[in-house]
């Protein structure tokens, strides 16, 4: 059974900062991933969706990689802005008919 | 990509009272779904809105609770039965398009039941 882990599952940092955002999935067979960002009471905004046959998407400040192999990937982004703070959702799909897994999410908070 | 609306936006129900959440996407796509998020978790999915057919539930997720319509390809309807307090979520109507299976989510209906 696929299971996804996002660490951390909060994190603060001072704007201008470049940070990371870590996922892990169980189940290396995956179709694609995707990342989204929630804002408080409100729906996802999908921000990158890597296939299974890609390393790696970028999207302005966003850049997102893929390890199939181990099972990882990652959501970078540069200089980090207050208007970036949100909770940031990793989700893996089995297949071409599969369902999104989703992770718990990474809370993020940047300071002004 | 596709565009996502959902009504209501939030409501406040009375226990043992139903309630209609309607989802409208801006074009024809292939799957749709219903996803749940209670306070403080991740998303769980409800089931996949079959159009012209019966939709497919996951596991914990019955139809007599949670029935769910799909007329067409652009809209669907979810009904939260029966609501208790334990059903105070947000539920999230979700979109598939067929061209590179990116998921697009509605802006969720904040459901409180009191």
């Amino acid at each position: 059974k696929q299971e996804v882990t996002q660490i951390p599952a909060a994190l603060s940092v001072p704007e201008g900062e470049n940070l990371v955002l870590n996922c892990s999935f169980t189940d290396s067979a995956i179709y694609n991933l995707q990342w989204f960002r929630q804002d408080p009471g409100k729906g996802l905004t999908s921000l990158l969706l890597i296939q299974s046959s890609q390393r790696e998407q970028t999207s302005g400040r966003l850049n997102a990689s893929l390890d199939k192999s181990s099972g990882r990937s990652t959501l970078y982004i540069a200089a980090s802005q207050p208007g970036d703070s949100a909770t940031y959702l990793c989700a893996v799909r089995g297949g071409s008919q599969g369902n999104l897994i989703f992770g718990k999410g990474t809370k993020l908070s940047v300071k002004p | 990509s596709a565009v996502i609306s959902q009504k209501p936006s939030r409501d406040i129900c009375q226990r043992g009272t139903s309630l209609t959440i309607q989802c409208q996407v801006d074009s024809q796509v292939t799957m749709m779904f219903w996803y749940r998020q209670q306070p403080g978790q991740s998303l769980t999915l409800i089931a996949t809105a079959n159009q012209g057919s019966e939709a497919t539930y996951e596991s914990g997720f019955v139809i007599d609770k949670f029935p769910i319509s799909r007329p067409n390809l652009t809209f669907s309807t979810l009904t939260v039965s029966n609501m208790s307090p334990e059903d105070s979520s947000i539920y999230l109507c979700s979109a598939r398009t067929g061209n590179t299976g990116e998921l697009f989510f509605g802006e969720g209906s904040r459901l409180t039941v009191l």
